[in-house]
């Protein structure tokens, strides 16, 4: 079974700093994966992804993340915060296939990031 | 625009009164599904469908129906909620078949209370 954990239900930042969120996954099949922003009172974005190819993901609004299978990885950073950064940050993982399970997201219980001047 | 659209945004309710959270997407894809987020747990999948007339159980199903009759439209149906279903639901759709990523498209969410 496939399941993500994210290290830090909250994460506080000065503006202008780096930051960094933890995903770990486990998956018993190649991951697709996922991360996914939610500003207050919105749904959820996508920021970027990983399927194959390049393991450095870069991202909108200056974010990237990096696959490490030895580690089974996904942090996602960025290198100077911005106040318009805080929100709640999903990262997520797919099974893969043509018969659905490409689709089937499962999510980490989200980080918030909080930007203070 | 391409979205996917909920309706109601919030919504309170009182126990055993049943209530229909609607979803449509204009973006003709075969995959569409529900999830509800709580604190603490992220988003869990409620239920999915592939297409028209094909639907199936995600991952915390009780309580819910769903139903498929348009390509567009993914109807999630409380027929006796109860204050447990207090959440945040959110609707989503992709594509399916090659080169699909998996990526889902979320609508902005629906916001239930149950006293």
């Amino acid at each position: 079974a496939q399941s993500v954990t994210q290290l830090g239900s909250h994460v506080s930042v000065s503006e202008g700093a780096l930051v960094l969120l933890r995903c770990n996954y486990s998956s018993s099949v190649p991951p697709y994966l996922f991360w996914y922003v939610q500003y207050p009172n919105q749904g959820l974005q996508l920021l970027l992804k990983y399927t194959t190819g390049a393991t450095l993901v870069k991202g909108i609004n200056g974010f990237e993340a990096e696959f490490k299978k030895s580690e089974t990885s996904f942090h996602l950073t960025k290198p100077s915060a911005h106040m318009s950064d805080a929100a709640e940050y999903f990262c997520a993982v797919s099974r893969g296939g043509f018969s659905g399970g490409y689709n089937k997201l499962i999510f980490g219980a989200g980080t918030r990031l909080a930007v203070h001047p | 625009e391409a979205q996917v659209t909920q309706n109601p945004r919030y919504l309170i309710t009182v126990t055993g009164k049943k209530l229909t959270v609607t979803c449509s997407q204009n973006m003709n894809h075969e995959y569409m599904s529900w999830y509800r987020q709580d604190p603490g747990l992220g988003l869990r999948q409620i239920y999915y469908s592939m297409n028209v007339e094909v639907t199936d159980k995600g991952d915390v199903p009780e309580g819910y129906k769903v139903s498929r009759k348009e390509k567009r439209n993914f109807p999630l149906i409380l027929e006796s909620p109860s204050p447990n279903q207090t959440s945040l639901y959110f609707c989503a759709s992709s594509l399916l078949g090659q080169g699909n990523t998996g990526e889902l498209f979320f609508g902005e969410g629906s916001r239930l209370t149950v006293l």
